[in-house]
C-alpha cells in the first residue's frame, strides 16, 4: 500500500520567516495531495491541497509544490505568524481513489 | 453551514468496557470516514462507509470493534471490550463524493483506558 513520510518532525521558526514541511510517497500512482492544519483539541482542518496535473499551488501565504517524478510534495508558509503553529499533516490519495494515507505530522512553534 | 459533529468529545473507561462513539456528517454528504489518531501520529483509516454500506473496513479490529450507518447519515463506533491500547483520538470525516478528496474533519473523540 501507500507509504507517506514527512520532515522535519518539529519546525520553530521565527515570526516572519518562511517555514517549509516535505513529504514523500511510495505510490507513482497517488494523483491527489491535501495538506491539513490540527490545532491542539481540534480535528483536522484542510488548508490547502494539489492534484497530479498541477505542479503548483498558492493561497495567499500558503504554497504547495509537486514533483511527480521524485514523488515528493512540499508545504511552504511564508510570513509565519504565531496562529500559524500548530501539527501539519501531508497526506496522498491512492490509485484507486478510495482512502487517504497521512503522514506522521509535523509540529510547527512560530515564536513571536 | 454545520461541520461533522461528534460525541463525546472524552471518554475516561476502565479496560474490558464497552464505549460508543458518535458521529453526524455534514448534511449531504454520502462518504463517511473513521480514522484513529494515535498521539504523535497521523490518523489512520479504520472504515469508510459510501451512504450505508461499509466499502473499506479492511484496517477495522473486528474482534472487537464494530460499527453501523444506519439509513445512511449518522454513524456510531464501538469497541467492547476496550483494551489499553485503545486510548487514541478517533475521528469521523465526511466528503461529498466518493473517494478520499476533501475530507472534512471533525473534532474527535479522546478515548482513554485505564
Amino acid at each position: 500500500g501507500e507509504n507517506v513520510e514527512q520532515h522535519p518532525s518539529t519546525l520553530s521558526v521565527q515570526e516572519g520567516d518562511s517555514a517549509v514541511i516535505k513529504c514523500t510517497y511510495s505510490d507513482s500512482a497517488s494523483n491527489y495531495f491535501p495538506w491539513y492544519k490540527q490545532e491542539l483539541g481540534k480535528g483536522p482542518q484542510l488548508i490547502i491541497d494539489i492534484r497530479s496535473n498541477v505542479g503548483e499551488k498558492k493561497d495567499q501565504r500558503i504554497a504547495v509544490t509537486l514533483n511527480k517524478t521524485a514523488k515528493h510534495f512540499s508545504l511552504h508558509i511564508t510570513e509565519t505568524q504565531p496562529e500559524d503553529s500548530a501539527v501539519y499533516f501531508c497526506a496522498a490519495r491512492n490509485n484507486a481513489g478510495n482512502m487517504l494515507t497521512f503522514g506522521g505530522g509535523t509540529r510547527l512553534m512560530v515564536k513571536p | 453551514e454545520a461541520g461533522v459533529v461528534q460525541s463525546p468529545r472524552y471518554k475516561i473507561i476502565e479496560k474490558k468496557q464497552p464505549v460508543a462513539f458518535w458521529c453526524n456528517p455534514i448534511s449531504g454528504h454520502n462518504t463517511l470516514y473513521w480514522y484513529r489518531q494515535n498521539l504523535g501520529q497521523g490518523p489512520e483509516l479504520l472504515i469508510r462507509y459510501e451512504n450505508e454500506e461499509a466499502v473499506d473496513d479492511s484496517q477495522l479490529p473486528k474482534d472487537r470493534f464494530s460499527a453501523e450507518r444506519l439509513k445512511g447519515v449518522d454513524s456510531t463506533l464501538k469497541i467492547q471490550p476496550a483494551e489499553l491500547g485503545d486510548s487514541a483520538v478517533y475521528l469521523c470525516a465526511s466528503s461529498p463524493g466518493r473517494g478520499g478528496e476533501t475530507q472534512y474533519f471533525g473534532p474527535g473523540t479522546r478515548l482513554l483506558v485505564l
